[in-house]
Order: C-alpha cells, then sequence, then structure tokens
C-alpha cells in the first residue's frame, strides 16, 4: 500500500510560470514531509520540508504547502526556470516516533520547465 | 569532495553472482540507508543503520544483506543475484538529533543490472 502517493507521473510548464507539484499521503502519523530534487545520474538532493505544526513553508523560490485535514502537501516553484526540470520527490515521516522514524518516498514527479 | 560516495557506480552482472555495493561517507553522520528506486515505485528502503552496532530491515530486505563496518562505511550486498534486483541503488545518510530534521544526504547511485 502506497502511504506517499505522487498522482502525476510528469509535470510541463513554460518558464517563468508557476510550477505546482503535488502528493498526497494516507498516513496520519506522519508529522514532517520532505521534497527532494533528483537530476539524472545524480542522487536525490533535499530541497525543502514542512513541519505538521506548520502549514507553509518558503525558502526562495520555493513554497510547501501543506493541508493536514486533506492529508495533501504541494510544491509550487515561483518563477519556473529550466534548471528545475528534474524529478522531484515527496517523503514523509513520523519524527518523533523514535527509533523507527524512517522516511517514506512517493514515486516521483518529473518536472521539465520549458525555455 | 562527494559527502557521499558509492562505488561502482555502474555494475553489471549475471544470475547467481554475489555483488558487493558500497558506501562511503565524511560526513561524520551516525545513520546510514540502503534504498533501491525502480521506475514508477519510487525509493524503497532496503537497510538502514543507526550506528555501528545497529542494523535494521527496511520494506524489501529479502534477497540482500548489509555491513556497517565503520561509522563512515555501509555495504550492501546480493549473495546470489537475480533480474529483479536490477535497479539504481542509493545510500544515504544522516544524524541522530531527536526532534530536529532528519534529512538525509544521498551518494551519486549505483546502477546494477542482473543479467
Amino acid at each position: 500500500d502506497q502511504q506517499v502517493k505522487q498522482n502525476s507521473p510528469s509535470l510541463s510548464v513554460q518558464e517563468g510560470r508557476i510550477s505546482i507539484l503535488n502528493c498526497d499521503y494516507t498516513n496520519s502519523m506522519f508529522d514532517y514531509f520532505l521534497w527532494y530534487k533528483k537530476y539524472p545520474a545524480e542522487g536525490p538532493t533535499f530541497l525543502i520540508s514542512i513541519s505538521s505544526i506548520k502549514d507553509k513553508n518558503e525558502d526562495g523560490r520555493f513554497t510547501v504547502f501543506l493541508n493536514k485535514s486533506a492529508k495533501h502537501l504541494s510544491l509550487h516553484i515561483v518563477p519556473s526556470q529550466p534548471g528545475d526540470s528534474a524529478v522531484y520527490f515527496c517523503a514523509a515521516m513520523n519524527i518523533y516516533g523514535g527509533a523507527t522514524n524512517k522516511l517514506i518516498f512517493g514515486t516521483g514527479t518529473l518536472l521539465a520547465v520549458q525555455p | 569532495d562527494a559527502d557521499v560516495t558509492q562505488t561502482p557506480r555502474n555494475r553489471i552482472t549475471k544470475t547467481g553472482k554475489r555483488i558487493m555495493l558500497e558506501c562511503s561517507q565524511t560526513k561524520g553522520h551516525d545513520r546510514m540507508y540502503w534504498y533501491r528506486q525502480d521506475p514508477g515505485l519510487g525509493l524503497r528502503l532496503i537497510y538502514y543503520s543507526f550506528d555501528v552496532k545497529d542494523i535494521n530491515k527496511g520494506e524489501i530486505s529479502d534477497g540482500y544483506s548489509v555491513s556497517r563496518q565503520a561509522q563512515a562505511k555501509f555495504s550492501l550486498s546480493l549473495e546470489s543475484a537475480i533480474p529483479n534486483q536490477t535497479a539504481l541503488y542509493f545510500c544515504a545518510t544522516s544524524v541522530t538529533d531527536r526532534g530536529a530534521q532528519d534529512t538525509q544526504y544521498f551518494g551519486p547511485g549505483t546502477r546494477l543490472t542482473v543479467l
């Protein structure tokens, strides 16, 4: 059973426009959420995170929104740049889960930003 | 120099062969992880280790074993490789800091093909 879901395998946007990547989760115990970005032939790199005590976290062009009641989070990239083209993974964990806190990843969304 | 390194970067092997993937880190982190990535399935946790004497199975540990030789080294072994173990393998590290972010830092990956 996929606890973290990214239902859009791919997304294409024009340079300068907003990119919105979505993620849904099913486990109500998750209290910490992260987005990772992955370029081809490289490992995933941490992008931005949000704790369940917040509903928004912003870092430059990247903003993550969390809707706990809907068990949904989204990553907004504004403005989108060609260098943002990559696979984006949503991940979730129970940060206060003691020794068993582990990251659960979604399946990823391939973002293509067209010049 | 990269903080998390994986060797080899690419490997082609035959069914039934034993193979070892190695991971080294210079970040001084105590936690290390092995994931595999398959198309459409995201990253799935194989094994994780919270210190040298602590080894834990992840969600897909069957067919794999690990060794934590030192704080900085964590190796993944396939005792008898099979074709459905063809995947991209990632090592990751994080630092224990209860209540704080458990951001994981990934290596560049090893592409393994089992014929």
